[in-house]
């Protein structure tokens, strides 16, 4: 396990209310991603931070925001949440200087926006 | 970055049967890597492939990265129930990220 966990793992909300899923990682790691994981699509990422406060967006990002004012957090924020962006929510790390782009997950977060 | 078709999307076994499941890319891919999601699960790493024509194994799993370094296959020999689950293949998607494929489900009937 690369130490990410994320909070809360699952939500419940209603359609128009923002939403912010937390992201932490205890190792240091630079590189930190989003991705969300809806049948038929795979897993799809929305923004990612090579840095503090040095994010860029995804293939999926309208609709979502981040922040990463410190090493081991990464925010997710729906502004204004709506049904389809019921799924689940997947954060990840890489590992910089590894001479690779491997992917380590944390739990996931099951959003479910009525 | 660069984009990843995967097949079959679903995929039943019997226990005891073999199964394989295929990634394609149009464009010549730097590396490959396959992930595999227990259901309810996150997806976790579980190889990486870099040389053309590379072949490496685990246990029964057997991962090829094709020649032409476009394609790559991940093939299981005599599935167990232990071996349920979504496997996906990635490619690299940019500056340290990465493009997921579809992913193939796989059911094992005990």
């Amino acid at each position: 396990d690369a130490g990410i966990t994320q909070s809360p793992r699952h939500k419940v909300t209603e359609t128009g209310t923002p939403v912010t899923l937390r992201c932490h990682q205890t190792e240091n790691h630079r590189y930190m991603y989003w991705y969300r994981q809806d049948p038929g699509h795979g897993l799809r990422l929305i923004h990612y931070s090579y840095g503090v406060k040095d994010t860029d967006k995804g293939e999926v990002s309208d609709g979502y925001s981040v922040s990463r004012s410190k090493t081991e957090d990464f925010l997710l924020t729906l502004e204004s949440a709506t049904s389809s962006q019921t799924s689940v929510y997947f954060c990840a790390i890489s590992i910089a200087g590894a001479n690779t782009d491997t992917q380590y997950f944390g739990p996931g977060t099951r959003l479910t926006v009525l | 970055g660069q984009q990843v078709m995967q097949i079959p999307q679903y995929q039943h076994v019997q226990e005891g049967e073999d199964f394989t499941t295929y990634c394609n890319s149009s464009t010549t891919l730097s590396n490959i890597q396959w992930y595999k999601q227990r259901p309810g699960g996150h997806p976790v790493f579980l190889i990486q492939l870099v040389k053309s024509g590379e072949v490496k194994k685990q246990k029964r799993l057997t991962f090829q990265f094709g020649e032409a370094k476009k394609n790559s296959s991940l093939h299981i020999t005599a599935t167990q129930t232990t071996d349920v689950g979504t496997y996906f293949c990635a490619a690299p998607g940019g500056y340290q990220k990465v493009t997921f494929g579809i992913g193939t489900k796989l059911q094992v009937i005990p």
